[in-house]
Formats: structure tokens, C-alpha cells, sequence
């Protein structure tokens, strides 16, 4: 938790964009990841980035990742209703999946 | 595939009782991983199981835990005794083999422990 920090909040109007901010401290992951928790349910993987990738695009989402500063980011275009969840950025240490404390999504109408 | 089965969803019980939390991977899955998560500390690991063989419990918070993992199929999450401060969710997740590649985790819906 305490190796990948998010913030905690986000709240946008349906149709806009969502930014979500992730920086973490162990830059061995070869893979980087999203994950999405709707409410009552488990986490999903939403999208990965690999390690030597500075962009990855995938349908409304966009993930960029700035290795030297150690900040990765998901991009969600005209977010709907249905996007309001939480989302995790984790990164591998090890075998250690961390992940940091979410950011939960709120998309109003 | 049914994804990772976890079992009950929902569980409520008194404190000092005992509580027995359970998994089934996915099939061909060799690691297996619990966490708990909850607000004020948000997703913590547990322990993690790979071919069965518990690897590192250093996140299990005390005596009162303990896990098993008898076979590939099966892991189970004991509490006992069960304490108010351990109400949370609980989450079993598993990957599949190999140490390159994605490592993605499978995660289960959960069960929310209530102890009152």
C-alpha cells in the first residue's frame, strides 16, 4: 500500500474526462496495472501497461506511464455513470502484488 | 472457467467465535493469494501460497490467523478468535504460472466478515 500512492477522490460530469494519478517506488514491475472494484464485488483487471511502454490505448482508456518519474496514469474518455468505481493502481515488488489504496470515481449526471 | 469461488459472501458472528473463510482458484492456477481490505488501510496481503507452499504469512496480522492451502483446489482462511477489529473483506485471488509475463491476479467477489 504505502509503495503506490493514489488519490483518494475523483469526481467528474458524465461525458468528461477522468485522469486517476499513480506514483509508486519499485520500478522492477515488468507490467503495471488497473484495477477496477465495483461495489460488492472483487477487483477486475481493467488494463495493464508493460514496462517498456510509455502509452497504451484501449478503446476510452488511456494509460501513460512516465518511468522516470515513476507516475502512471489511466485516462477514462467521456466517462459514464457506469465507470463510478474504484480503481487501483498496483505494481509488482517481487512477487507482491501492491496496490495502492484506490480512487474512488464518482460520475454524476 | 467459474473465476475464484469464495465462500460464504457473507458471514456474521460474535467475537471469540471462530471463523473458517474458504477459496477455490482458478484451475491451473498455482498461486494463491489472501487479502483483506478495508477503509482505513485499504488492500492488504495476507499470505500467499505458491504450488501450495505458504511463502510469506509476514501480513498476517496475528496468532489468531491462519491459512491452509491441502491442495491446488482448496484454501481455507481461519480466524479464531474472531475480534470486532477483524471485520472487513476479504479477498482470495490467484494467478496463473510463471514468473515473466503479465502475473495477472484473478480475484474472488469476497466475503464480509462482521464480528460484533
Amino acid at each position: 500500500g504505502e509503495d503506490v500512492e493514489q488519490s483518494l477522490f475523483l469526481s467528474v460530469r458524465e461525458g468528461d474526462s477522468s485522469v486517476i494519478n499513480c506514483t509508486y517506488t519499485d520500478s522492477s514491475s515488468t507490467y503495471l496495472y488497473w484495477y477496477k472494484q465495483e461495489p460488492g464485488a472483487g477487483l477486475q483487471l481493467l488494463t495493464y501497461i508493460f514496462s517498456n511502454m510509455d502509452m497504451k490505448q484501449d478503446q476510452r482508456l488511456t494509460v501513460l506511464l512516465n518511468k522516470k518519474d515513476k507516475h502512471l496514469s489511466l485516462r477514462i474518455a467521456d466517462t459514464q455513470t457506469g465507470d463510478s468505481a474504484i480503481y487501483f493502481c498496483a505494481v509488482y515488488s517481487g512477487y507482491a502484488l501492491n496496490f495502492g489504496k484506490g480512487t474512488s470515481l464518482l460520475v454524476t449526471p | 472457467d467459474a473465476g475464484v469461488i469464495q465462500s460464504p459472501r457473507h458471514e456474521v458472528t460474535e467475537m471469540g467465535q471462530e471463523v473458517t473463510l474458504r477459496c477455490k482458484p482458478i484451475s491451473g492456477h498455482n498461486s494463491l493469494f489472501w487479502y483483506r481490505q478495508t477503509m482505513m488501510r485499504g488492500l492488504e496481503l495476507l499470505i500467499y501460497f505458491n504450488n501450495n507452499v505458504p511463502i510469506d504469512d509476514s501480513g498476517m496480522p496475528e496468532d489468531r490467523f491462519s491459512a491452509k492451502m491441502p491442495n491446488a483446489s482448496f484454501s481455507t482462511l481461519k480466524i479464531q478468535p474472531s475480534e470486532p477489529r477483524d471485520s472487513a473483506v476479504y479477498f482470495c485471488a490467484s494467478s496463473p504460472p510463471g514468473t515473466s509475463g503479465r502475473r495477472e491476479q484473478f480475484f474472488g467477489p469476497g466475503t464480509r466478515l462482521t464480528v460484533l
